[in-house]
């Protein structure tokens, strides 16, 4: 069993569609949970970082963790195409590693 | 601005020839990474440095080589012993140890072998 399971997609909706994206993971020593973005031919960058389970909100992104479950989700409220992309979950343990395990990412398509 | 510059941002490679892909960073982060991502893998770890004159072997390894000799910058060598080295290579940076674990990324180097 891999580390951080994350579904490949593709995933496509239309515009104002609520997104639900999500990653499991096996290593309950995981504190530190974020998601990155990657456009098409960039590099990642960080979009949401939480610390053990519980949810943080960002304008239209929430972040949720359930570490009980393994499971983390981001939550894209009335998505845009520019929220096209592709979709990384990331996490460490914090003690004394900081070396992250992503997931494979999920690619989202955005419809207008 | 700060931030990593990553070059060349597109390279052709003949098979049998090495190639060294450039990092420099001027966040004044401790540690510095290099990834490999291609299609439905996801980002691999090649090797990682967490300070100056120290670097260590991530999972992917086996035919390449870094260095580094100065806090900036964290070069990349793909050797010929990488069997299958076209791939987007992605340098990353981070604050290290006492940092909140974010990586920053640089726009990625996609190496491309004839």
């Amino acid at each position: 069993q891999k580390e951080v399971e994350q579904d490949p997609g593709p995933l496509s909706v239309p515009e104002g569609a609520i997104v639900s994206l999500n990653c499991t993971y096996s290593n309950s020593a995981f504190q530190y949970f974020m998601w990155y973005r990657q456009y098409s031919r960039k590099g990642p960058e960080l979009l949401m970082y939480t610390y053990s389970s519980g949810n943080k909100e960002d304008g239209r992104f929430t972040a949720q963790v359930d570490k009980s479950s393994k499971y983390i989700s981001l939550f894209i409220r009335d998505s845009q195409p520019s929220d096209s992309a592709t979709y990384l979950c990331a996490m460490f343990t914090g003690a004394g590693s900081y070396q992250l395990t992503f997931g494979k990412g999920t690619k989202l398509s955005v419809i207008p | 601005d700060g931030g990593i510059t990553q070059s060349p941002k597109y390279l052709f490679r003949k098979e049998g020839q090495n190639v060294t892909l450039s990092c420099e960073q001027n966040l004044n982060h401790d540690a510095m990474y290099w990834y490999r991502q291609d299609p439905g893998q996801g980002l691999r770890l090649i090797y990682y440095s967490q300070i100056v004159n120290d670097f260590q072997k991530g999972d992917i390894a086996e035919g390449y080589s870094v260095s580094r000799e100065k806090k900036e910058s964290f070069p990349l060598t793909v050797t010929s012993a990488q069997k299958n080295p076209t791939a987007f290579y992605l340098c990353a940076s981070s604050h290290g140890t006492g940092g909140t674990g974010e990586l920053f990324f640089g726009e990625g180097s996609r190496l491309t072998v004839l």
